[in-house]
């Protein structure tokens, strides 16, 4: 149980195009959604916070208007990389909670390697 | 501030041998601590967690974790190394100033772990 899974696994696009990220709770509802940013032998960047049904929280430093978090349904949420540049280039990595008992699960998808040339 | 820190970008162990991954931790209050493990292009997959209890916590894969609340540490132990287990380890705590709504994490710089044959 609790997997997440993202799609698609790999993308690579032009410079200029948007890119749309999905990350979806397979077997259970996700109250919240995270999207994090890894580079290369790095650790994992947080991005935003996204509750469903609601607009999402990002992380200082993260232009909101370039990166575009939907957070539709308690199983799906989706990021859009607009109007990509190389620098964005990255391996993206979405991860979803929710609370059992007194404690919250958090599961991780399997990432979003974008190449953007 | 809350934070963890992995003060070893490193840690070489011969197969069959002991390994110990070290985190220490800075937060206001009781932690929620947390060990995930990453293998080369995947996402991060939860190993094990400290919310309250025994000091000495079990996980996945035979890795178990001791929190020491006078150290402030929570480091990450196998009592025999596997090749399989080579891969990038990640200690992350809960943040709590976020608000007991979510379980948003702050991950340490990670961890390589390489077990020789």
């Amino acid at each position: 149980g609790a997997v997440v899974s993202q799609h698609p696994s790999w993308v690579i696009c032009k410079s200029g195009t948007s890119v749309k990220i999905e990350c979806r709770s397979l077997d259970f509802q996700a109250t919240t959604m995270f999207w994090y940013r890894q580079f290369p032998k790095q650790s994992l960047m947080l991005m935003a916070t996204s509750n469903e049904g609601s607009k999402a929280t990002y992380e200082q430093g993260v232009e909101k208007d370039k990166f575009l978090i939907n957070h539709a349904s308690l199983t799906l949420s989706t990021l859009t990389v607009t109007s990509a540049h190389p620098e964005d280039s990255s391996f993206y990595i979405c991860s979803a909670s929710f609370q059992r008992g007194s404690s919250y699960e958090q599961y991780f998808g399997p990432g979003t390697r974008l190449t953007v040339t | 501030a809350q934070s963890v820190a992995q003060p070893e970008d490193q840690v070489n162990v011969a197969e069959g041998n002991p390994l110990t991954v070290k985190c220490t931790y800075s937060v206001s209050g009781n932690p929620y601590l947390f060990w995930y493990v990453q293998y080369p292009n995947r996402g991060l997959q939860f190993l094990l967690k400290y919310i309250t209890g025994d000091n000495l916590v079990k996980g996945s894969y035979g890795f178990e974790a001791e929190f020491n609340k006078s150290q402030t540490s929570f480091h990450l132990k196998k009592p025999s190394a596997l090749v399989s287990d080579s891969a990038l380890y990640f200690c992350a705590v809960r943040d709590i100033t976020y608000g007991g709504a979510t379980n948003k994490l702050i991950f340490g710089t990670g961890t390589l772990l390489a077990v020789q044959p």
